[in-house]
């Protein structure tokens, strides 16, 4: 089975508005990356928190992480018609830096 | 260039024969990955390596082949392929706990 999950599946709000995305995972982790993905396009990496971390910002992005409920999540604020995406968190674990995903969050930002 | 190319991009098989995916990173990073990507699925781990001629199962293992014998490529092949393998495939490769970067996937139909 996947080791993320993300919630909610479908996310639709107006631009302006800030964007929460939630991943939950299984096993114990060495970190916890969000990525995006444009419609017919491969994947591109947001942002990285490691296990030790609690919080991280990166512009517009804020990501926490709540290894004793094995939960993150992925804030977006004041959204963008560009930040239409599909979002995934993965879990980077074990030695061999296995890396797992989620199914994924759609979000549409109505201009 | 610099990155990481998969090829072909779009791919035709008929049931049953054997195709082979190929992946090659510049970077020289010591993990890759192959992901299938299905609506309702998101990605799912097919292989993972961690060096050359190191290679390990991931969640869909099943019908799918391997190898790793250079740092830089990371073949995936199908040895009889059936309907059920039509998806979008993306190589990935990541230096070590690190973020992942993406190919633009290939497209694989089998009719």
């Amino acid at each position: 089975s996947q080791q993320g999950e993300e919630d909610p599946q479908a996310l639709s709000i107006q631009e302006g508005e800030n964007a929460t995305m939630n991943c939950s995972y299984k096993t114990s982790i060495n970190n916890l990356q969000w990525y995006r993905q444009n419609s017919g396009r491969g994947l591109v990496h947001l942002i990285l928190i490691r296990s030790n971390e609690r919080e991280k910002h990166s512009g517009r992005l804020r990501v926490t992480l709540d290894t004793s409920k094995k939960s993150s999540s992925l804030l977006i604020t004041a959204s963008r018609a560009a930040d239409t995406a599909s979002y995934f968190c993965a879990t980077d674990s074990g030695a061999n830096s296995k890396l797992t995903f989620g199914k994924g969050i759609t979000l549409s930002v109505r201009p | 260039d610099a990155g990481i190319t998969q090829s072909p991009r779009y791919k035709i098989t008929e049931t049953g024969r054997q195709v082979t995916l190929m992946c090659h990173q510049t970077w020289s990073h010591s993990y890759m990955f192959w992901y299938r990507q299905d609506l309702g699925h998101g990605l799912r781990l097919i292989y993972y390596s961690a060096a050359a001629d190191i290679t390990d199962k991931g969640e869909v293992p099943d019908g799918y082949v391997v190898s790793r014998s250079k740092t830089e490529n990371f073949p995936l092949t199908l040895e009889s392929a059936t309907r059920s393998q039509t998806s979008v495939y993306f190589c990935a490769s990541k230096a070590g706990h690190t973020e992942a970067f993406f190919g633009q996937g290939t497209r694989l139909t089998v009719v």
